[in-house]
């Protein structure tokens, strides 16, 4: 079946640094989904990319999905301690509606 | 607009125990996801309704899990009987019908089974 993978599981990181995690799947996606869940919350939704190569930024964070649509990265440059949270992405496979999660990345940001 | 309301917030059982969680999706979404997330996890899909049909359920514990969404709109989910390894954030998220719709997740209920 589908399977999404991210890396790295935890990143710790000084304020100001830059972060990427990485998601990458094992068979070809028809989108990929980005969602940050703070600690004790919900996800929110960030972004979803559908093309192939499609790059898109907001403010300090750029997604990226690659060119064989198995893979996306979520870049934060100069991290701020509100960037705290689990990153994760989802993608969906053929026709379906089914988001298959990666396991996160949980990023935590020293001050 | 309202988000996904969902309830209780936080549930403790014991194990053989009974239990059932409510969501309301936000108006208008046709479409209706119960996702389990255990601690450290993403979130995985245990069942998918499009209006009041299922469209996916092949993660759903069937003998154990079951869930209705009877009229279209809000949903339950049941465990009956629970055992420890349930105890995870259940999560009910709605969209617009279309796989490419966003999904957008309420606050969950945080089961404990003792």
């Amino acid at each position: 079946g589908q399977q999404v993978m991210q890396i790295p599981q935890y990143q710790h990181v000084q304020e100001g640094e830059d972060f990427t995690t990485y998601c990458n799947s094992s068979t070809t996606l028809s989108n990929i989904q980005w969602y940050k869940q703070r600690p004790g919350g919900h996800p929110v939704f960030l972004i979803q990319l559908v093309k192939s190569g499609e790059v898109k930024k907001q403010k300090r964070l750029t997604f990226q999905f690659g060119e064989a649509k198995k893979n996306s990265s979520l870049h934060i440059t100069a991290t701020q301690t509100t960037d705290v949270g689990t990153y994760f992405c989802g993608g969906t496979q053929g026709g379906s509606e089914k988001l298959v999660f990666g396991k996160g990345t949980k990023l935590t940001v020293n001050p | 607009e309202a988000g996904v309301a969902q309830s209780p917030r936080y549930k403790i059982i014991e194990k053989r125990q009974s239990v059932a969680f409510w969501c309301n999706p936000i108006s208008g979404h046709a479409t209706l996801y119960w996702y389990q997330q255990i601690l450290g996890q993403g979130p995985k899909l245990l069942i998918q309704f499009q209006n009041n049909g299922v469209v996916d359920d092949s993660q759903l514990p069937k003998d154990r899990f079951s869930a209705e969404r009877l009229k279209g709109v809000d949903s339950t989910l049941k465990i009956q009987p629970a055992k420890l390894e349930d105890s995870a954030v259940y999560l009910c998220a709605s969209s617009k019908s279309g796989r490419l719709n966003i999904q957008y997740f309420g606050a969950g209920t945080r089961l404990s089974v003792l």
